[in-house]
């Protein structure tokens, strides 16, 4: 059975500072992972999705990384804003199933 | 493109009563997800459809939780008699086909409250 575990499960940084999210799972034999975005009272939105046979992903201030030997995955979001407050999800794929880490609560300071 | 709508938005109920959510994904969307996200956790998947057809319903508590799609467009999720430990977000999502990668659309999703 997957398990997925993000750490750390919250962070507040003042804004301008560059935020490292965690993920990290047990089943590496993947499809792929997904990073989303949730903000509070609303459903999720896919930020980067990276393929087994890919090593990163960017779109924008976002690149994400994947180490699937190890089982690992961060999220790099550059000088961060307060409209980047929310909590991050990392979502892994195996036989269809998409398997969802806890998540990590991000606040970013005015 | 319309995004997957559900309702109703907010619910509380006490336990032992009955509930259903609605939702209506993308228009064309073959495969439609309900997850379940209890505060402070990640969504975990209750049930898939592909078209009207289960693909998986491993994780849902059939003792008391039902799901259908009848038409294979939208979904209802009934539960009853509904427990404390119910409370929670349901998200629901669809995607083109189970086999695409990262298509995953969701909804805003259904804040249960049960007391």
């Amino acid at each position: 059975k997957q398990e997925v575990t993000q750490i750390p499960a919250a962070l507040s940084v003042p804004e301008g500072e560059n935020l490292v999210l965690n993920c990290s799972f047990t089943d590496s034999a993947i499809y792929n992972l997904q990073w989303f975005r949730q903000d509070p009272g609303k459903g999720l939105t896919s930020l980067l999705l990276i393929q087994s046979s890919q090593r990163e992903q960017t779109s924008g201030r976002l690149n994400a990384s994947l180490d699937k030997s190890s089982g690992r995955s961060t999220l790099y979001i550059a000088a961060s804003q307060p409209g980047d407050s929310a909590t991050y999800l990392c979502a892994v794929r195996n036989d269809y199933k998409l398997s969802f880490g806890a998540g990590t609560t991000v606040t970013v300071r005015a | 493109e319309a995004g997957v709508a559900q309702s109703p938005r907010y619910k509380i109920i006490e336990k032992r009563q009955s509930v259903a959510f609605w939702c209506n994904p993308i228009s064309g969307h073959a495969t439609l997800y309900w997850y379940q996200q209890i505060l402070g956790q990640g969504p975990k998947l209750l049930i898939q459809f592909q078209n009207n057809g289960v693909v998986d319903d491993s994780q849902l508590p059939k003792d008391r939780f039902s799901a259908e799609r009848l038409k294979g467009v939208d979904s209802t999720l009934k539960i009853q008699p509904a427990k404390l430990e119910d409370s929670a977000v349901y998200l629901c999502a669809s995607s083109p086909n189970h086999a695409l990668p990262g298509s995953y659309t969701f909804g805003s999703g259904t804040r249960l409250t049960v007391v």
